[in-house]
């Protein structure tokens, strides 16, 4: 069984200010990681996703996130947080089968001006 | 139109109700799948479906009927709801369920329904 655990409902910081959203994940196989955005009113958007291969990945919007296997982390990163980064933000995991992605409860992400 | 689009983005019905939502992919994918977003839940996998063919039904009440016609098209036939059943349905699509690599899901604006 798979499950996904994000520190924090919410999480507010100040424009400019450095972004830190935690996930932590059980799998009992090698997991496929995944963060995606939900604006007001719409679907989700990937941010990025680890498969294999270099543990720091890079997405969009100025996100990063690295994998770390021994603490079994996949923490979200932003040096500078802007105004339009406020969104709810979702960790996921999967093991690459048809079983879709298990999801955390997700993080609402507050930018003050 | 591009991405995964959803009819009717909003619903609203009564518990004797029968009423379908739509979803259809424009990205030549060959795997759907619906989820549910409640309020202080995590999206909860409902249904999962690869090459047309239903590959996971994760626990969810006979309430809730999936049919896929073809790898473009997914439905969720709903009829005598609870109110607790009142969500946010996400729909989303990827080249293929049961790969070696984590696929990419691209989700749609989901639909609001309403149970009352």
């Amino acid at each position: 069984a798979q499950s996904v655990t994000q520190l924090g409902s919410h999480v507010s910081v100040s424009e400019g200010a450095l972004v830190l959203l935690r996930c932590n994940y059980s799998s009992s196989v090698p997991p496929y990681l995944f963060w995606y955005v939900q604006y007001p009113n719409q679907g989700l958007q990937l941010l990025l996703k680890y498969t294999t291969g270099a543990t720091l990945v890079k997405g969009i919007n100025g996100f990063e996130a690295e994998f770390k296997k021994s603490e079994t982390s996949f923490h979200l990163t932003k040096p500078s947080a802007h105004m339009s980064d406020a969104a709810e933000y979702f960790c996921a995991v999967s093991r690459g089968g048809a079983d879709g992605l298990t999801f955390g409860k997700g993080t609402h992400l507050i930018i003050q001006p | 139109e591009t991405g995964v689009t959803q009819t009717p983005r909003h619903l609203v019905m009564g518990m004797t109700n029968k009423k379908s939502l739509k979803c259809e992919q424009h990205l030549g994918h060959n795997a759907m799948y619906w989820y549910k977003q409640s309020a202080k839940k995590p999206l909860e996998l409902m249904f999962v479906y690869n090459f047309k063919e239903q590959t996971e039904n994760n626990s969810v009440p006979s309430r809730f009927s999936p049919e896929c016609p073809n790898s473009s098209h997914l439905f969720l036939h709903l009829h005598t709801l609870q109110p607790e059943d009142s969500a946010l349905y996400l729909c989303a699509s990827s080249q293929e369920a049961g790969g070696l690599v984590g696929e990419t899901q691209y989700f749609g604006p989901g639909t609001r329904l309403l149970v009352l």
